[in-house]
């Protein structure tokens, strides 16, 4: 799997939008881009994943850039409650089952 | 909406002592998985589970270790005899055939080893 670069911390003000980047310059084309999250002493929380195309749920939007070498995590309207490590990890989808490997991620801080 | 359950949520054990951690996975999810996080660190993945045998360990998990099923509901993780480097907290994940990379988390066990 890719390895992944993150910033290790990051701030952002409550109801403003958090941009979370991670690099990944090594991905292959058969690797997806995941984000999980793990707010304090709470079991990591799937957020989103893509390939190549910028994708949208409930939680958060990625968008990855067109040579893939990059992404962004976006949460639009942060709140208290995303305060929370987020864990970029490149991986081909399927591929050995299990196994997540987890970075140190980036600790965001939402403040009021 | 359904979620991963772990029980107990906190354990103390003497070193040397046996231990089985509970997990009751999201029910119709068929991989099944078992992490660590000693207190500061990294999320270590430990082992996956599958059609009722291991489909992939990390050297972490060595022999001190097993996995069970023993019914349709339950995943167990055995620790035969536990050491102090075994204190962390231990989280059991889910997920199903389709999507089986948006791995389900549990509350987690807190493993104290004394």
């Amino acid at each position: 799997d890719a390895k992944t670069t993150q910033p290790p911390s990051m701030d952002c003000a409550e109801g403003r939008a958090a941009n979370l980047p991670c690099n990944h310059s090594t991905i292959s084309g058969n690797e997806y881009v995941y984000w999980y999250r793990q707010i304090h002493s709470q079991g990591p929380q799937y957020i989103i994943h893509g390939l190549k195309n910028n994708e949208t749920n409930e939680m958060a939007s990625l968008i990855i850039t067109e040579d893939r070498k990059s992404s962004t995590l976006i949460l639009p309207h942060a709140t208290l409650r995303d305060t929370a490590v987020y864990y970029c990890i490149v991986r081909v989808a399927g591929g050995s089952q299990g196994n997540l490997i987890f970075g140190k991620g980036t600790k965001l801080s939402v403040k009021p | 909406e359904p979620e991963v359950t772990q029980t107990p949520s906190h354990q103390v054990t003497q070193m040397g002592q046996e231990v089985i951690l509970r997990c009751v996975p999201i029910s119709n999810h068929l991989y099944f998985y078992w992490y660590r996080q000693i207190l500061g660190q990294k999320v270590e993945f430990l082992v996956s589970f599958y059609n009722n045998e291991i489909s992939e360990k990390s050297e972490i998990f060595d022999d001190q270790f097993s996995v069970e099923r023993p019914d349709g509901s339950n995943f167990t993780l055995k620790i035969r005899s536990t050491k102090l480097e075994d204190s962390a907290m231990y989280f059991c994940a889910s997920s199903d055939a389709r999507t089986w990379d948006e791995q389900y988390f549990g509350p987690g066990t807190r493993l104290t080893v004394t």
